[in-house]
This record gives C-alpha cells, structure tokens and sequence, in this order.
C-alpha cells in the first residue's frame, strides 16, 4: 500500500514553452500533497504545500505564477511549469500524506520526474 | 528554522563492514524522521521512520536511533554489501507545518 505514481518520468521540453507534472496517490487518499525539487548532488528542496480543494501554500522564493500547482481531488496533484527556462531544468519529485490512518503523518513519494529544458 | 547536518558527506568502505551515518537537526519539535535511500536518478526509497515518541526503528540489517533531546539520529547498517552504494538521506517533519526538512546525504560506496 501506499503507492505515489508521478507522470511523466521525464521529459524534455523547449524554452518557453509549459509542462505538466502530475502526482498521484494510487491507493490512498491524500489530504495534502508536497512538490520537491532536487538540482544534481543536492538534496531535496520543499517548493509548495498542496491541499485539496485550497491554494497551495509556496515556500519562499518559489515564484507561484511560475509554478501553479492544482489539487483538485484526493488522488491527484499537478505542477505546471509555465514558460519553462533552462535553469528549471531539475528533478522533481513529490510526496503524498493520508488522510488518516496508521502513518498519517508519513509522507509516501513518487519516482520523480526529470525536467530538461532546451 | 529547521537545519539538518549529515555527516559525512561521502564514506567509502569495503564490503562486509559495519557502519554509521550521522544526521543531526537543530530543533527538537519534530513529528518524526525519517531515513531514506536515493540510487543516482531515481526517487526515494524510505527505509525507516521514527516516531518523535521511540528511541529505535530496526528493518533487517539496518537500525536508526533517534535522540530528540540532543537532535541527532544515527542509521547503523550491518555487515555492508555493494548493493548498499547509494546516497542515504535524513529528514524530520516540523511540528505544526508538518513539513519534511532535508539533510544534504551521505554518498555510501560499498567496495567489494
């Protein structure tokens, strides 16, 4: 149990244009879902906190217009990247918390999904 | 804020060897922490969590120790294996934001 799926796995894009990640909890529902970012040999960077049904709340210096992030049901989340730049080029990964239930303060994340921008 | 230190950064050992990593963070109002492992380009890989309540977590050959008061926690992993190589990671989830902060990892080469 507990399985976060995130789509696409990768993917490669060219400057300017906009991409969607989407994150999903296949057999758990999630009250809150949270977007990571990881720049090579680094360690993972808290971007937003996404709660269905509410704006997600962003981590200071993460630009919300840049990054929109949607939480429309219990299952899913997406990031949209708009008007992408070589320098988002990064992995980003994300984790979903239960509802409730043994482990409800666990996150569970996905496999990431590797962002290059041309 | 919220800071987490591993040390070392980088550990080379050969195999068979019994060993310890090292994570510390700065503020003891945690919910729990976490020890995770991460192969190069892949996600994450949760190995332990430890409630803010214990003291220890033990999966097979790994064991995490949890101090709160001192914030450290240790990941003892025994008798090494090269399929142990990887980058292992600490995080504790804040009280109240119940946000996961990082530490930087610890690159583990398992030489056989």
């Amino acid at each position: 149990g507990a399985v976060v799926s995130q789509h696409p796995s990768w993917v490669i894009c060219k400057s300017g244009t906009s991409v969607k990640i989407e994150c999903r909890s296949l057999d758990f529902q999630a009250t809150t879902m949270f977007w990571y970012r990881q720049f090579p040999k680094q360690s993972l960077m808290l971007m937003a906190t996404s709660n269905e049904g509410s704006k997600a709340t962003y981590e200071q210096g993460v630009e919300k217009d840049k990054f929109l992030i949607n939480h429309a049901s219990l299952t899913l989340s997406t990031l949209t990247v708009t008007s992408a730049h070589p320098e988002d080029s990064s992995f980003y990964i994300c984790s979903a918390q239960r509802l409730a239930g043994a482990s409800y303060n666990e996150q569970f994340f996905g496999p990431g999904t590797r962002l290059t921008v041309l | 804020k919220q800071e987490v230190t591993q040390i070392p950064a980088a550990l080379s050992v050969p195999e068979g060897e019994n060993l310890v990593l090292n994570c510390s963070f700065t503020d003891s109002a945690i919910y729990n922490l976490q020890w995770f492992r991460q192969d190069p380009g892949k996600g994450l890989t949760s190995l332990l969590l430890i409630q803010s309540s214990q003291r220890e977590q033990t999966s097979g050959r790994l064991n995490a120790s949890l101090d709160k008061s001192s914030g450290r926690s240790t990941l003892y992993i025994a008798a090494s294996q090269p399929g142990d190589s990887a980058t292992y990671l600490c995080a504790v989830m804040v009280q109240g934001a119940q946000k996961l902060v990082f530490g930087q990892g610890t690159r583990l080469t398992i030489n056989p």
